[in-house]
Formats: structure tokens, C-alpha cells, sequence
């Protein structure tokens, strides 16, 4: 099975140091999305890249975060000077175009502490 | 503002009954819905979708009603099975742009044998 994966599935990290995500999307995909999602709410929507362009950042993602997807195939998002409020699941997404919409498929998810 | 929202946070189901799951949303401009079901330390896997065009779509057990005037969209599940016990997100996005999808908060399902 060649789904969405993402590395690391778990980061512990203290306040105010960096840490980097990786996604590799599914193959033949060339949307790739980034979602937080915190306890007890749905995922909320971070960024997406089309091919390596980044088209959408939504206004959570603060000067803080930086994503990239150099090559259109995997992608990272780093976050500096962590703080504890960002603590939550980070989640990746891809699709592509299915000549009626684009699904989106979720990889596990990065579950990011910052103590 | 919160543009989709499930306002049941979890429902209880026996073995073989009719689960139905709610959501409103408020923003018309959606047009394209769809439900994904979470399970514990897993991302959402994408269980089936509806556009505005159409007021029912049916993938086997599962079957999604859209009534756009109402603003309201349900999730049928039938007959419930105990492996159906998981979050049950309903998301929206405009125009199947896929870009941004807008989630609900979700809906624990219960589903006892």
C-alpha cells in the first residue's frame, strides 16, 4: 500500500526549540495539504501545495511555520521557537483529480508535545 | 465562526441498526461535501462524498443526504457494525476546488454488539 506517509508519527520537543515534519504523498498526487488538528476539533487547514508551488496558507500558519515541497513530490513543515500551543496532530494530506473532484487522502499524522 | 458544524458529539448504535450522523454547515457557497472516519491514533480515511448537484449519494452500507435549502447534510449507515465505532468528521469545500476542505468537529460513534 503506497499511502500518505509521514515521519516522525511522535515529537516531544521543549519550548522554543525548531522541529521539521516530513510528508511523502501518495505517488501520482499532485496536491499535497497540511492540516493541525487540536483535541476535540476537526482538522483546520494550514497550507497546500500544487506540484512545488504553494497556492493557500491559511492565517494559522504564522511566521513560525514554513512549508516547502521543493521537487512537487515530498514536503516538510518546520516550526521555530516552538510554543506549547502547538502542541496537536499535524496532519498531510494529497489528492489529485479524479475528472470529478479532488478527494483528499489523510497520512497518520505527526502528534507533536512541546513541554 | 464555525461554517460546518455537528452539534451531536457522540451517538450510541446496537449491532445492526440505522446510525445517523448530522451536520449543518452555513457558508452556501459550499458545494461539495464529504464525511471521513478517524480511528484512534490513525488520519482520517475518506469514506464517501456528495455534490450539490445531486441530493443522495450511496456507496454500499453508507448513504449521504444533502438538502441544500435546509443547509443540511446526514449520514446514513446501514446496518451498523462494532467496527464502524469511530470519529465521524463531515467536511466541506467549494466548488470541488480542492483546496482548502473545512471539517466539523466530529461525532464519536458507538456501535455495541
Amino acid at each position: 500500500d503506497t499511502g500518505v506517509s509521514q515521519d516522525p508519527r511522535h515529537k516531544i520537543t521543549k519550548r522554543g526549540q525548531n522541529v521539521t515534519f516530513r510528508c511523502d504523498p501518495i505517488s501520482e498526487h499532485n496536491r499535497l495539504y497540511w492540516y493541525r488538528q487540536t483535541l476535540g476539533q476537526g482538522p483546520e487547514f494550514l497550507t497546500y501545495f500544487q506540484n512545488e508551488a504553494q497556492l493557500e496558507k491559511s492565517r494559522l500558519l504564522s511566521d513560525r511555520f514554513s512549508a516547502e515541497r521543493p521537487k512537487g513530490s515530498f514536503s516538510t513543515l518546520e516550526i521555530q521557537r516552538t510554543e506549547q500551543g502547538d502542541s496537536a496532530m499535524y496532519l498531510c494530506a494529497s489528492s489529485r483529480w479524479t475528472g470529478i473532484s479532488y478527494e483528499q487522502y489523510f497520512g497518520p499524522g505527526t502528534r507533536l508535545t512541546v513541554t | 465562526d464555525q461554517q460546518v458544524k455537528q452539534n451531536s458529539p457522540s451517538l450510541s448504535v446496537q449491532e445492526g441498526r440505522i446510525s445517523i450522523l448530522n451536520c449543518d454547515y452555513t457558508n452556501s457557497m459550499f458545494d461539495y461535501f464529504l464525511w471521513y472516519k478517524k480511528y484512534p491514533a490513525e488520519g482520517p480515511t475518506f469514506l464517501i462524498s456528495i455534490s450539490s448537484i445531486k441530493d443522495k449519494n450511496e456507496d454500499g452500507r453508507f448513504t449521504v443526504f444533502l438538502n441544500k435549502s435546509a443547509k443540511h447534510l446526514s449520514l446514513h449507515i446501514v446496518p451498523s457494525q462494532p467496527g464502524d465505532s469511530a470519529v465521524y468528521f463531515c467536511a466541506a469545500n467549494v466548488n470541488q476546488a480542492g483546496t482548502a476542505l473545512i471539517f466539523g468537529k466530529g461525532t464519536t460513534l458507538s456501535v455495541s454488539s
